[in-house]
């Protein structure tokens, strides 16, 4: 199975609201990172939490980690139309290469007017 | 910086054909990352480089496919011969060490 679960699979919001979406992992990490993918395009790089952080920030995007309980967080406040995209968690190992990154199943994000 | 940059963007070919997909990483990236996206399967990594050394195929599905690096700016994914199970949208990723991968558009595959 993903090493990357997200939940809910789909989201549906209206603008202004908050959307969070979660994801937990199996294995023991190097980092986490959280991608968006819009429809029909490739995946764009949001933000990275290493194993160490329990929180980070950027812009409106609000990451945490918890690592004891192998699970994350994504926060997206005040969501816009734009945001509308599939977001996936991808997992960092903590042994061998940090670069090989597991991707889990995504979350569906509608934001509408 | 153009970013992470895929040929071609869309391919149809007939079963048994190879198809030959290309990209070109952003320059000063020492990892390239081939990855297939399907429904059924989401996204599964293929093969990853590094200083343009195959580093792990463990993802690459068969013997029909196989990847190249020649050279820091290009990197390319063969299919031969193609099945209709090998449609899907390909991506090809770089990165600077362990950090933020960059995705590019992507090709998408459609064998008949």
């Amino acid at each position: 199975s993903q090493q990357g679960e997200e939940d809910p699979q789909a989201l549906s919001i209206q603008e202004g609201e908050n959307a969070t979406m979660n994801c937990s992992y199996k294995t023991s990490i190097n980092n986490l990172q959280w991608y968006r993918q819009n429809s029909g395009r490739g995946l764009v790089h949001l933000i990275l939490i290493r194993s160490n952080e329990r929180e980070k920030h950027s812009g409106r995007l609000r990451v945490t980690l918890d690592t004891s309980k192998k699970s994350s967080s994504l926060l997206i406040t005040a969501s816009r139309a734009a945001d509308t995209a599939s977001y996936f968690c991808a997992t960092a190992p903590l042994t061998g290469t940090a670069s090989k990154l597991t991707f889990g199943t995504g979350t569906r994000l509608q934001v509408t007017l | 910086d153009a970013g992470v940059i895929q040929s071609p963007r869309h391919e149809v070919t007939e079963m048994g054909q190879e198809v030959t997909l290309r990209c070109k990483p952003i320059s000063g990236h020492d990892y390239l990352f081939w990855y297939r996206q399907t429904m059924m399967r989401g996204l599964e990594l293929l093969i990853y480089f590094n200083n343009n050394v195959p580093i792990d195929d463990s993802g690459m599905p068969e013997d029909r496919f196989s990847a190249k690096m020649p050279n820091a700016s290009f990197s390319t994914l063969k299919i031969q011969p193609s099945e209709p199970r090998d449609s899907a949208v390909y991506f090809c990723a770089s990165s600077p060490q362990a950090r933020a991968q960059y995705f590019g558009p992507g090709t998408r595959l459609t064998v008949l």
